[in-house]
């Protein structure tokens, strides 16, 4: 959507490097979320960010919001292959609205 | 890009009644849809999947009497609230897509039970 623009598009990265994936709005968030999707299954739900420079972290991902509320990025650290799949960042701007970016495919060599 | 549209875009319904959802792929055939809910204030959550042609499935804690989903087609999923409560108010979001490509998302539909 135009609302969020989200870099790269694809990723390869060798197993075992870091990574970041970006995610920009146009306009301030209210909600900024980050999903995984593997291959022909569904979204699973990675991390919500709310305030303005916020950070939360799960195993090696983290996920960053900036004080503007307007930025997010994901980052792995230390990539592995089960990392693989189509990361995706989506924003609520109000309480009926509801958008995606275009998504991040990545891949990781063993 | 490819386009996925959803009907109603918001429904108003009073408890007790059923109420019909449609997703809908445009421009592509769709093998595989998704269903999904929001609450306010959280993450969507993955109610089903459904494969053209053969019946849904429902991810744990999820009704499937009372979410009837329907695939009968490669451009049009429906997804049925029955005997809808206030609980079941939410915002339900449908994807689709071929089960190894990006999925594509409709623009949701606001159900609010009165």
């Amino acid at each position: 959507s135009q609302e969020l623009e989200q870099s790269p598009q694809s990723l390869i990265v060798q197993e075992g490097k870091n990574l970041t994936i970006n995610c920009t709005s146009s306009k301030t968030l209210y909600g900024l979320y980050w999903y995984k999707q593997k291959y022909g299954e569904g979204l699973i739900f990675l991390m919500m960010l709310q305030k303005g420079g916020e950070e939360k972290s799960h195993e090696k991902i983290t996920a960053k919001l900036d004080e503007k509320k307007q930025q997010s990025s994901l980052h792995i650290t230390a990539s592995q292959p089960s990392h693989a799949g189509i990361y995706l960042c989506g924003a609520e701007y109000n309480f009926n609205k509801f958008y995606f970016g275009s998504g991040t495919k990545l891949n990781v060599k063993p | 890009g490819a386009v996925v549209s959803q009907h109603p875009s918001r429904v108003i319904c009073k408890s007790g009644t059923s109420v019909k959802i449609e997703c809908r792929s445009l421009d592509f055939q769709a093998t595989t849809m998704f269903w999904y809910r929001q609450f306010p204030k959280q993450s969507l959550m993955l109610m089903a999947t459904s494969n053209e042609g053969s019946k849904a499935t429902y991810e744990q804690g999820v009704e499937k009497d009372k979410f009837l989903i329907n695939h009968a087609s490669l451009t049009l999923s429906t997804l049925t609230v029955t005997s809808a409560h206030p609980e079941d108010s939410s915002f339900y979001i449908c994807s689709a897509g071929a089960p190894t490509d990006t999925q594509y998302f409709g623009p949701g539909t606001r159900l609010t039970v009165l």
